[in-house]
């Protein structure tokens, strides 16, 4: 069946250092892909998306690019911040025109940038 | 305009007894869902409501799980009895039609001792 696999964490970074998480999925025919993101005491926020391959989705600084060849969906932001101290989640939606709410989600991958 | 809003935020009961999770979606928000997520864990799929109607409950566990939306409005989850491996954050989400954008809310973090 259709998964998602992200990069273990936690990650510790400094702040303004590059950010990379990488996410790869398996799934059949054309999946949309997010990223979400949790910060301490809140719910899950949709950070970006992308719905067909080669789409980049971009927000906040943070990109991620949809690689249908490697089948990735990788997220990189290029100087993180303090305030960008959260957990991060990959998931894949069904295919294209789907619905949006039916979501196959990764591990999360918490991150904690220090000043 | 006000969120999805969960209630308890948190929950601690013993194995064996009732709990009922509700959700309130976003006004006007015929699609509603529900999630959890066992520590450690990735976040699951549990079930998905069109207005007061079940259209996808393939990832509830077991018959232990009971969810309603009367009226089509808010929703209820109730674990009965519940048992250790309950123990986790379960997240609902609303969305205004299958194929836009869901919004979460913040969670009910459920612990069974």
């Amino acid at each position: 069946g259709d998964s998602v696999t992200q990069m273990e964490g936690p990650v510790t970074l400094s702040e303004e250092a590059f950010l990379t998480i990488n996410c790869t999925y398996t799934a059949t025919g054309y999946p949309s892909l997010f990223w979400y993101v949790q910060y301490p005491g809140e719910g899950l926020q949709l950070l970006l998306k992308a719905t067909k391959a080669d789409d980049k989705g971009s927000n906040k600084g943070f990109e991620a690019t949809y690689r249908k060849e490697t089948t990735s969906f990788h997220l990189e932001k290029g100087s993180v911040q303090v305030s960008d101290s959260a957990v991060y989640f990959c998931a894949l939606g069904p295919n294209y025109g789907g619905s949006q709410g039916n979501l196959i989600f990764g591990k999360g991958t918490k991150l904690s940038v220090k000043p | 305009e006000a969120g999805v809003t969960q209630f308890p935020s948190h929950s601690v009961i013993e194995k064996g007894q009732t709990v009922t999770l509700r959700c309130d979606p976003i006004s006007g928000h015929d699609n509603l869902y529900w999630y959890r997520r066992v520590m450690g864990k990735e976040i699951k799929f549990l079930l998905h409501f069109v207005k007061e109607s079940k259209q996808d409950e393939s990832g509830m566990p077991n018959n232990r799980f009971l969810a309603e939306r009367t009226g089509g409005t808010y929703s209820t989850l109730k674990v009965q009895p519940a048992e250790l491996e309950d123990s986790g954050v379960y997240f609902c989400a609303s969305s205004q039609s299958s194929r836009t954008e869901a919004f979460f809310g913040q969670g009910t973090r459920l612990t069974v001792v």
